[in-house]
């Protein structure tokens, strides 16, 4: 157990549902990452937050998705009118800004499979 | 971030080191190597890292070249509980600090 939890851990959809995913990362740490994984690839960044601010977003982030991070604790990631393309692992992971961060800590994921 | 280049699998007795390659011939003298694993329907775990020296923590060791052009992780004693999908990742210290996954090296430890 990393410290970093992550819920559901399982969800299953139908196209065109909306899903939403919340990660409690470890309660020191101001920076938190979402990370979509597909299976037989490593795992791809989303986007990050530096306490409440979302400060980069990758160009895998389209409009049906959408990070908030409204406290600079938890975070939820929504995805609107899923796609049976969005069938992935959503990893969150978390760390520490300042000195020597290198080290992320990452929850164990929520699966999601649209149908 | 500089690119890496790692084996897409390898095979290791278990009780015997495992030497995990990587090559990243284009990293840049700010940039530090990092070890991540994933362990089946887990998250990536922080191994070890390092800038260019040598070292060595209680799960694993990092050797990097001088010219830093690759490195090679060691788990001295692989046991079954080893075999996962072991990641080389580099990157600079600026801000913001994400972490790019390539497709990693499945290292199967067989008993």
């Amino acid at each position: 157990d990393t410290g970093v939890s992550q819920d559901p851990r399982h969800k299953i959809t139908k196209r065109g549902q909306n899903v939403t995913f919340r990660c409690d990362p470890i309660s020191e740490h101001n920076r938190l990452y979402w990370y979509r994984q597909t299976l037989g690839q490593g795992p791809e960044f989303l986007t990050y937050f530096q306490n409440e601010a979302q400060l980069e977003k990758s160009r895998l982030l389209s409009d049906r998705f959408s990070a908030e991070r409204p406290k600079g604790s938890f975070s939820t990631l929504e995805i609107q009118r899923t796609e049976q393309g969005d069938s992935a692992m959503y990893l969150c992971a978390s760390g520490r800004s300042g000195g020597h961060t290198g080290e992320l800590f990452f929850g164990e994921g929520s699966r999601l499979t649209v149908l | 971030d500089a690119k890496t280049t790692q084996p897409p699998s390898m095979d290791c007795a278990e009780g015997r080191a495992a030497n995990l390659p990587c090559n990243h011939s284009t990293i840049s003298g700010n940039e530090y190597v990092y070890w991540y694993r994933q362990i089946h329907s887990q998250g990536p775990q922080y191994i070890i890292h390092g800038l260019k020296n040598n070292e060595t923590n209680e799960m694993a060791s990092l050797i990097i070249t001088e010219d830093r052009k690759s490195s090679t992780l060691i788990l001295p004693h692989a046991t079954l509980r080893d075999t996962a999908v072991y990641y080389c990742i580099v990157r600079a210290l600026e801000y913001g600090n994400k972490l790019v996954f390539g497709a990693g090296t499945i290292l199967r430890v067989k008993s």
